[in-house]
């Protein structure tokens, strides 16, 4: 989901479980999109990365799919981890190397 | 391989102060990104460099932020005078020089303005 304001959505899921995040895109016209992960007291980490020519790619237990009709963008964890917690952020580039962030979704993994 | 370096991790000084923040990017890297990072308002982007030139400081958020980048492996984000309002975590990005590169990011300074 999508920041708005002070509030970060959150998703809370149980240790094994898959998780979905989901993002919503700005413009139709950008041509890559990037995942990072922001453990506390870090940096945004990148996980995985999509080019438009593309609707699905796979990682290490990540998987990110691309809908560009409704411009849309999801992130999969498999068998979620509780080292998975953090916040996630989705990113579109549409104009040269510069990156345009969402706002960010909490991902809280229960024992 | 060493990521992006950032110094300070931490700085509290007083209001008034002249506050430097400094960033090694990721060797090769010919694009660095200055950010900021607040609860109230994300993640923003405050200047770029390509090939250590200034492309877009639009996201600076006044003359008392100045970032300067002399060579490849360095540069600096200044603010002169520091006001509480600038407490926030800054983050510094570097990445190649062409389009679909990720950036990646050093862990950040975080500033408290007192």
């Amino acid at each position: 989901g999508e920041s708005v304001g002070l509030h970060l959505p959150t998703l809370s899921v149980q240790e094994g479980d898959n998780s979905i995040i989901n993002c919503a895109y700005s413009n139709s016209a950008s041509d890559y999109f990037i995942w990072y992960k922001q453990e506390s007291g870090k940096g945004p980490q990148f996980i995985i990365d999509i080019r438009s020519n593309m609707d699905k790619r796979q990682g290490q237990r990540v998987t990110v799919l691309l809908n560009k009709t409704v411009k849309h963008l999801s992130l999969q964890i498999a068998a979620t981890q509780p080292g998975d917690s953090a916040v996630y952020f989705c990113a579109e580039n549409n104009a040269g190397n510069m990156l345009t962030f969402g706002g960010g979704t909490r991902l809280m993994v229960k024992p | 391989d060493a990521g992006v370096i950032q110094s300070p991790r931490h700085e509290v000084t007083e209001m008034g102060q002249e506050v430097t923040l400094r960033c090694k990017p990721i060797s090769g890297h010919n694009s660095l990104f200055w950010y900021r990072q607040t609860m109230m308002r994300g993640l923003e982007l405050l200047i770029y460099f390509n090939n250590n030139v200034p492309i877009d400081d639009s996201g600076m958020p006044e003359d008392r932020f100045s970032a300067k980048m002399p060579n490849a492996s360095f540069s600096t984000l200044k603010i002169q005078p520091s006001e509480p309002r600038d407490s926030a975590v800054y983050f510094c990005a570097s990445s190649l020089l062409r389009g679909g590169q990720p950036q990646h990011f050093g862990d950040g300074t975080r500033l408290s303005i007192l």
